[in-house]
Formats: C-alpha cells, sequence, structure tokens
C-alpha cells in the first residue's frame, strides 16, 4: 500500500516549456487535490476533484489544468511554464467529497523549478 | 489575505518539556481544525484534529484546544521529544474542500 506517490520528485523547466505532474493514489479514496506550496506561505489549493469525472477550481488554478484520469489518478498540467510557477507540488487525496472529518493524505511533493 | 495565521516562524523546546503551537483564524465559518506535520521532502501528515463544537481534543501526547471567540487555536505536545522536530501546519475548513493553511511553525526539540 504506496499511500500517495507523485512523478516526477524534481523537474527544471525553461520558461514556455510544459509537463504534467502525476499522482496515483492507492486507498480507494474519492477525492484527489493539488496544491502548491512557496516560501513564507502555506498550502494553497490549486484544483480539486470532489469524485472521479469532475474537476474543480480551487485558490490560485490559474496557469494550470487538470485531468482525473480515473478514480486513481489526477493529473496537473502546465502549458506554458512561468518562473511564478515555480514551486513545490502536493498532491492530496481523501476518503470521501466535503465531510471535514476525514482528513487529506499527501504526496511527498514535486519540487519545480522554472527559469 | 491569510484566513489562517501561524505568527510564529519557529519554536525551540527542550526535551521532554511542553511545546505550544499557536494559531489564529479569521474566517467565522470555518467549522473543523487540523494540524498536520511536515519533516523535510516529505508531504504534511495528519496529526490531530477538532470540531469546532469541541473545545478541546487529546490523542497521547497531543492535544489540540479550540477557543473559537477569541478565533484561536492551539496544539500542545507533552513531553517534547526530539524526534517531533518538523513544521506544523494548521489548517482549517467549513466542511467544502477548500483547505486553508497557515504558513508553518518550525519546531526544533533540542535533546
Amino acid at each position: 500500500n504506496a499511500g500517495v506517490t507523485q512523478t516526477p520528485k524534481f523537474q527544471v523547466l525553461k520558461t514556455g516549456q510544459s509537463m504534467t505532474l502525476q499522482c496515483a493514489q492507492d486507498m480507494n479514496h474519492n477525492s484527489m487535490y493539488w496544491y502548491r506550496q512557496d516560501p513564507g506561505m502555506g498550502l494553497r489549493l490549486i484544483y480539486y476533484s470532489a469524485s472521479e469525472g469532475t474537476t474543480d477550481k480551487g485558490e490560485v488554478p490559474n496557469g494550470y489544468n487538470v485531468s482525473r484520469l480515473n478514480k486513481r489518478e489526477f493529473s496537473l498540467r502546465l502549458e506554458s511554464a512561468a518562473p511564478s510557477q515555480t514551486s513545490v507540488y502536493f498532491c492530496a487525496s481523501k476518503l470521501l467529497s466535503g465531510g471535514a472529518h476525514n482528513e487529506q493524505f499527501f504526496g511527498p511533493g514535486t519540487r519545480l523549478t522554472v527559469l | 489575505d491569510q484566513q489562517v495565521k501561524q505568527n510564529s516562524p519557529s519554536l525551540s523546546v527542550q526535551e521532554g518539556r511542553i511545546s505550544i503551537l499557536n494559531c489564529d483564524y479569521t474566517n467565522s465559518m470555518f467549522d473543523y481544525f487540523l494540524w498536520y506535520k511536515k519533516y523535510p521532502a516529505e508531504g504534511p501528515t495528519f496529526l490531530i484534529s477538532i470540531s469546532s463544537i469541541k473545545d478541546k481534543n487529546e490523542d497521547g501526547r497531543f492535544t489540540v484546544f479550540l477557543n473559537k471567540s477569541a478565533k484561536h487555536l492551539s496544539l500542545h505536545i507533552v513531553p517534547s521529544q526530539p524526534g517531533d522536530s518538523a513544521v506544523y501546519f494548521c489548517a482549517a475548513n467549513t466542511g467544502a474542500n477548500n483547505l486553508f493553511f497557515g504558513t508553518g511553525t518550525r519546531l526544533t526539540v533540542i535533546p
């Protein structure tokens, strides 16, 4: 039982390049999330998927797209990377949507640098 | 605008003593609060939570206190151990999907 896995662990991009961050969970959770963490700031929600087939914007969605490929996988795409997207990206999953009483489980993160 | 604030970026405590980490929030609609612990190069891991209908929740060495009138919560760790050294994030939500995080407090437990 690996929990939440993310690939890659590290990535360096040039401005304007595109890439997709991958996330998978093996806990049969319904909801999945993408966060970014910047120095001096808490984690901020980019997009989430409350259940398979649905996606919604979070607090900071600009410059990103997501795909809920199936129940296990939720990817985050940067179409044209910008230096402001340099950050650590975390994927998380939760058993049920909403329902504050069930906590989110986080992956190890992807450290992205955009030059 | 930061809805969840952790005003102490760091805290150092001697092993065996109590660690108190503080968190303030501005949104009175928050009804659930969580603490996460994060080690370097790892994702945050859930530690303890509290519903807004309670003022205290205890789990082993960890106790969270909630003061709704002051919009303040705190995490107490007793006794503190070197393995507790990590960054601690306070988080809150309204029962919806957006979890709001504080900026974190780095706890160092000195052996």
